[in-house]
């Protein structure tokens, strides 16, 4: 059974860092590309960044960029979200999600339940 | 950035009814060298993550009931319920994977009337 277990989240004052953390057990997680979604309270989905199968290649979305930096260890099967500059416009639940083959142009079929981040003071 | 946008904001029907949502994309999402359109519909119920309903704008994720199906190509897309039932009362997104960022669609609420 897929598993994906997320941590990290919690409260964080604007200007802060906080690193997230996804747990994936129940597949070969090196086969697979990975990426973080976010939903801000009362909002819809986000999608924030994707990190291919062998780490190779990472994307992120505009309104992340340069702020925030995903990563991954195979050898541990976890997905790494560290945010620098945490803004309140970042709050948010934060997903790990599963790609749905090793290609980062895949759909997402597997999800975590997330973890809340709340930037403010 | 390609932009998703849905329509309607949000729907109620009577059980039994057939719901239908409509999702467009800003450009195309059909990758001609494999002619498949990059487009996902997910589902999302109150206090949980999303789930993964369709892909590759028609084909049905395994364990998702065939009430469910997707069609469309290039930008306009369709999500149909043939047959509401009240535990298909969530939110429905859909998602383009063409293009990176990926983008998804603000979201239509499905009711029951």
């Amino acid at each position: 059974e897929v598993q994906l277990l997320e941590s990290g989240g919690g409260l964080v004052q604007p200007g802060g860092s906080l690193r997230l953390s996804c747990a994936a057990s129940g597949f070969t997680f090196s086969n697979y590309a990975m990426s973080w979604v976010r939903q801000a309270p009362g909002r819809g989905l986000e999608w924030v960044s994707v990190i291919s199968d062998n780490a190779a290649y990472t994307y992120y979305a505009d309104s992340v960029k340069g702020r925030f930096t995903i990563s991954r260890d195979n050898s541990r099967n976890t997905v790494s979200l560290q945010m620098n500059s945490l803004r309140a416009e970042d709050t948010a639940v934060y997903y790990c999600a599963k790609g749905s083959s090793d290609s980062r142009y895949s759909a997402s079929d597997y999800w975590g339940q997330g973890t809340l981040v709340t930037a403010s003071s | 950035d390609i932009v998703m946008t849905q329509s309607p904001d949000s729907l109620a029907a009577s059980l039994g009814e057939r719901a239908t949502i409509n999702c467009k994309s800003s450009q195309t999402v059909l990758f001609t060298s494999n002619n498949k359109n990059y487009l996902a519909w997910y589902q999302q119920k109150p206090g949980q993550p999303p789930k993964l309903l369709i892909y590759w704008a028609s084909t049905r994720e395994s364990g998702v009931p065939d009430r469910f199906s997707g069609s469309g190509s290039g930008t306009d897309f369709t999500l149909t319920i043939s047959s509401l039932q009240a535990e298909d009362v969530a939110v429905y997104y859909c998602q383009q994977y063409c293009t990176l960022p990926f983008t998804f669609g603000p979201g239509t609420r499905v009711d029951i009337k």
